[in-house]
């Protein structure tokens, strides 16, 4: 594809309840990325896949957040008992992960309201 | 961990260079820094990226002085286009530690005309 793609581009939800968001990477990069952003704040690092390794979990608030990737393509975010403070937007982004020059490509976004 | 230090904000008039600095003290000997655009309701964009001395594309230039401490972006005639948020990110490419990858708070840039 052309760019990094992410659905949906918005989501409410009632508190409580669990949420699933999707991430397309460019086709071939084997680095993929997912970043909250809180209204008015920087990006806060959740997660990062890179080929057939284990995941980097490290930036995970919580046990009720999970991400996975398919195929080492296709990653899907899992928010389960949402509550307030996650409202943000989600970020997406994946990268060739080469050695000399590693860019992240980042998608729009998710924009999540737990209300 | 190399964590960066940026201001939190900076006012500039059309046509003006602008200068956005980036302190990283504890850059690591592999680290690289990138520097990315953010437009609201956006993903951050990819603008430059060096090592050390100085590095200019079509965009934009970065100068980094030899101990690597901080850097500079450098926004050549801006226009009212370039309002956004900036971010300096350091980090060993491929990105394999989580810890690395910490943007901060990024500096938002309002050019005025």
């Amino acid at each position: 594809g052309a760019g990094v793609s992410q659905s949906p581009s918005n989501k409410v939800t009632e508190k409580g309840k669990d949420v699933e968001l999707r991430c397309d990477p460019i086709s071939g990069h084997t680095a993929l990325y997912w970043y909250r952003q809180s209204l008015g704040q920087g990006l806060e690092f959740l997660i990062y896949f890179q080929g057939n390794s284990a995941p980097d979990k490290s930036g995970l608030p919580s046990d009720r957040f999970s991400a996975e990737r398919t195929g080492g393509s296709v990653s899907t975010l899992t928010i389960q008992r949402t509550q307030q403070e996650d409202s943000a937007v989600y970020l997406c982004a994946s990268s060739l992960a080469d050695r000399e020059r590693e860019t992240q490509y980042f998608g729009p976004g998710t924009r999540l309201l737990v209300l | 961990l190399a964590k960066t230090t940026q201001p939190i904000s900076m006012d500039s008039y059309e046509g003006q260079e602008v200068n956005i600095t980036c302190s990283h003290n504890n850059i690591a000997t592999n680290d690289y820094i990138t520097w990315y655009q953010q437009f609201p309701s956006q993903g951050p964009r990819f603008i430059i990226q060096g090592y050390k001395t100085k590095v200019t594309n079509e965009v934009a230039s970065l100068f980094i002085p030899a101990d690597r401490k901080s850097s500079t972006l450098s926004l050549p005639r801006v226009s009212l286009s370039d309002t956004a948020v900036y971010y300096c990110l350091v980090a060993t490419p491929p990105n394999n530690a989580g810890n690395m990858l910490t943007f901060g708070g990024g500096t938002r840039l309002m050019v005025k005309p």
